[in-house]
Formats: C-alpha cells, structure tokens, sequence
C-alpha cells in the first residue's frame, strides 16, 4: 500500500492566490482528517470525514478555508484567497476500522504565502 | 472535551541516557492514548498505543510507555536513547466511541547529542 498521499508537496503562492490541496488516504479507510502545523500553535485539526461526510469543520479557520471529499478516495483542502499568515505545514491522515485506532499520516504538503 | 498536556517543549540528552517525555491528559470519559514520532520533514508515525489491557505498552525501537489512570498520565520513556531517536514526539488522546478524532499535545522537541 502506498500509504496516504498528498500532493503538492511544495506550495508556494502570493497573497490572494487559490491554493488547493490534495489527498488520497489509504484505500479501504472511511475517515479522513486534515491537520495545519505550524511553530506557534503546534497541530491542529481542521476538519474532519466519515464516510465522505464532513463531521467536525469546527477547526476551519474561517470561510476563506474549505474542504471536500467528492469520493472515498480523494479530499482537498482549498484556501481562497490565501494569506500569508495560512503559511504552514498541512497534513492528511485517514483512519480504517481494521486500523485499531491508528491514523496514518501523508507526508504533508508544505505551503509557503507570499 | 478532551485535552493533552506535553509538560516539556524541548529535552536534550546525550547518547545512552535514559529520557522521559511527560505527557497529562483530562477527560471525563474513558480514552485511548498514543505517542506519534515526527522526524524532519516527515508526517506523523504511530509509535505506541495504549487502548487497554496491560498499562505497559512498548514499542519495537525500545521505547515504553505506561497508562496511569489516577494520575492522567501517560509518560514515554526510553533506558538508552539513540542518535536516531531525534525527533519530536507528540501525545494524543481519542475519546473511545469518537469517530478517530486525536486531540494532540503540543510536542515535545527530543535532541539526542553524541
């Protein structure tokens, strides 16, 4: 298994520019979660999935932040129109049922604004 | 609601000391525990968890960690740390019956110096 996926990797954009991120979780997992990291406020959740349905958005920062999951296998993270202050590391993590409680962590996207 | 207490931001040791990374946690219902390791530029890995049974629980690098429910702790602790124990380590803590969602700690920095 090729584990979660996230793309890009790198993102660097200026102010007032659309950012979309991308995540595929680990095939057969029904949840999925986006986090933000960042030296001051350490991780945070934004939001996250259950079978495709958004649960808990109450970590979204504000409506310039959205997010989907048209399908068990792919979510994005969109931030329109983005702020320097967005600058942070995001990660996606899904979780199964036959994962015994443990989430698995993509190797995050990290996004630099201008 | 749950919440996790990382009671040190930062620990530096030398190579072979033994370390604990303390960790409190509160919550008015029973909970799962986990420690995450996160090395640069890495997504987060499940190190150990504790979800019950035994309140010793080990991981296969060496580390352990023990669930102490009157005292809400769950410190991890290695006898002999490694150069490759570099990392930072986050705790966390999930309501048994919720979805997945991990309330994290804010980390601990873990600098092994030769």
């Amino acid at each position: 298994d090729a584990g979660v996926i996230q793309s890009p990797r790198h993102e660097v954009t200026e102010m007032g520019q659309e950012v979309t991120l991308r995540c595929k979780p680990i095939s057969g997992h029904n949840s999925l979660f986006w986090y933000r990291q960042t030296m001051m406020r350490g991780l945070e959740l934004l939001i996250y999935f259950n079978n495709n349905v958004p649960i808990d958005d109450s970590g979204m920062p504000e409506d310039r932040f959205s997010a989907k999951m048209p399908n068990a296998s792919f979510s994005t993270l969109k931030i329109q129109p983005s702020e320097p202050r967005d600058s942070a590391v995001y990660f996606c993590a899904s979780i199964g049922t036959e994962s015994d409680n443990e989430q698995f962590f993509g190797p995050g996207t990290r996004l630099t604004v201008l | 609601a749950q919440s996790v207490t990382q009671l040190d931001s930062q620990v530096p040791v030398f190579e072979e000391a033994p370390v604990e990374l303390r960790c409190n946690y509160s919550s008015s219902v029973s909970v799962y525990l986990f420690w995450y390791v996160q090395y640069p530029n890495q997504g987060l890995q499940l190190l150990l968890k504790y979800l019950s049974g035994s309140t010793l629980v080990e991981s296969i690098n060496g580390f352990e960690a023990e669930f102490n429910k009157s005292q809400t702790s769950f410190h991890l602790r290695k006898p002999s740390v490694h150069i490759s124990d570099t990392a930072e380590y986050f705790c966390a803590v999930k309501r048994g019956t919720s979805y997945g969602k991990l309330t994290f700690g804010q980390g601990t920095i873990l600098t092994v110096h030769p």
